[in-house]
């Protein structure tokens, strides 16, 4: 099954304790992106990567890394994690152009206390 | 990048056809509108897309006029599932990874 894969699902923890949330995708495609949502706020865009190796700020990029070494995965690293990051984290993938959806995958709810 | 504007919520009765209204009255000529929705908190799930004609898909149809103003996404028969935040979108060609969602409209579909 065609599909964006994020781990963990939930996950608390405290500030300063870095973390990683992986975000895995079996389509092929080129492009991915992650996103964050707060209420209020809609969907912001934290990077996005258009392919391996390519990898470019979005519109709230600060306090956040990301990686794209293999062409499957995109996963979003917080190094010094703060309270300000507690949020609900999606990412999605797409191949490239502006008539190629995007796919979501099922969010990573992060609480730092 | 082209704005849209949608009403921020919308009844509909269940076993009706919903018709969700976008504006979007600064669209270029090469630029798609897109149609996700969210249910509650779980990730935005794609709808439908077009670019001038209409579309249609096993779960939508998309209605676009022709001066390409404004769309209206149809769900023709709708049920209790389909409650969630339905998000019309403009993207852009030349920098088709930015993916505004907007404040979307609520879709309350009632029995």
């Amino acid at each position: 099954e065609a599909q964006v894969t994020q781990n963990p699902r939930y996950l608390i923890t405290v500030t300063g304790k870095k973390l990683t949330v992986t975000c895995s995708q079996n389509m092929n495609h080129e492009y991915m992106s992650w996103y964050r949502q707060d209420p209020g706020l809609g969907l912001r865009q934290i990077y996005y990567s258009m392919n391996v190796e390519v990898t470019d700020k979005g519109d709230v990029p600060e306090g956040y890394k990301v990686s794209r070494k293999e062409k499957r995965n995109f996963p979003l690293i917080l190094e010094s994690p703060s309270p300000n990051q507690t949020s609900l984290y999606f990412c999605a993938s797409s191949f490239q152009g502006s008539d190629q959806p995007q796919h979501f995958g099922d969010g990573t709810r992060l609480s730092i206390l | 990048d082209a704005k849209t504007t949608q009403p921020p919520s919308m009844d509909c009765a269940e076993g009706r056809a919903a018709n969700l209204p976008c504006n979007h009255s600064t669209i270029s000529g090469n630029e798609y509108v897109y149609w996700y929705r969210q249910i509650h908190s779980q990730g935005p799930q794609y709808i439908i897309h077009g670019l001038k004609n209409n579309e249609t898909n096993e779960m939508a149809s998309l209605i676009i006029t022709e001066d390409r103003k404004s769309s209206t996404l149809i769900l023709p028969h709708a049920t209790l599932r389909d409650t969630a935040v339905y998000y019309c979108i403009v993207r852009v060609p030349y920098n088709f990874n930015k993916f505004y969602f907007g404040s979307g409209t609520k879709l309350n579909v009632k029995p």
